[in-house]
């Protein structure tokens, strides 16, 4: 099973609105990652957990705020997001080891009105 | 600086026939190279990796080469397929504090009936 669960499938939000993205995966991997793609281009990284704990973050603008509650879930606070963080958000996770397959959700197409 | 290069940008392809999509990178630290496939609004999904200490791994229809010393790889479907137009993408990974996952473009595969 290498499943990879991520809701809400889409989400349309206004600037000021608060809302959150969920991502979880039951296959026992270690890290977990947040990826963002706009149409055409290919998904670009935005924080990776390793062991529970922020190991990077892209310079990702604070009103993105991810979150691992533990080691199964990976949350993506949003919070006075601008419409051109419309976007898919892809959530993926890998054993956490050197050459590890990463292991995509099906994203949550978001719009920002 | 763009490490991982994918430089044909679509590919179409006479169904029955093999399928050869190409990606260049950059960066020797690069250890693990994989391919995916995307649909649109949709996850990558995994296809095939291959170690750096390889040259050539097989599964079923999917071949993927590697040439350390051109810093290219390729992937190989025979016999493509209907079911295999979507968009591919190569991908890399490094260790920088956790494993980072460097895609390409993408080249986009048409298989005609």
């Amino acid at each position: 099973d290498t499943e990879v669960t991520q809701t809400p499938k889409h989400l349309v939000m206004g600037m000021t609105n608060k809302k959150s993205l969920k991502c979880e995966q039951h296959m026992g991997h270690r890290a977990m990652y947040w990826y963002k793609q706009k149409a055409k281009k290919p998904p670009e990284l935005m924080f990776v957990y390793s062991y529970e704990k922020l190991s990077i973050n892209e310079s990702v603008p604070s009103r993105f705020s991810p979150e691992c509650p533990n080691s199964s879930l990976l949350n993506l606070h949003l919070h006075a997001l601008q419409p051109e963080d419309s976007a898919l958000y892809l959530c993926a996770s890998s054993q956490g080891d050197r050459r590890e397959t990463q292991y995509f959700g099906p994203g949550t197409r978001l719009l920002v009105l | 600086d763009q490490q991982v290069k994918q430089n044909s940008p679509s590919l179409s392809v006479q169904e029955g026939r093999i399928s050869i999509l190409n990606c260049d990178y950059t960066n020797s630290m690069f250890d693990y190279f994989l391919w995916y496939k995307k649909y649109p609004a949709e996850g990558p999904t995994f296809l095939i990796s291959i170690s750096s200490i390889k040259d050539k791994n097989e599964d079923g229809r999917f071949t993927v080469f590697l040439n350390k010393s051109a810093k290219h790889l390729s992937l190989h479907i025979v016999p493509s397929q209907p079911g295999d137009s979507a968009v591919y993408f190569c991908a890399a990974t490094v260790i920088q504090g956790a494993q980072k996952l460097v895609f390409g473009q993408g080249t986009r595969l048409t298989i005609n009936p």
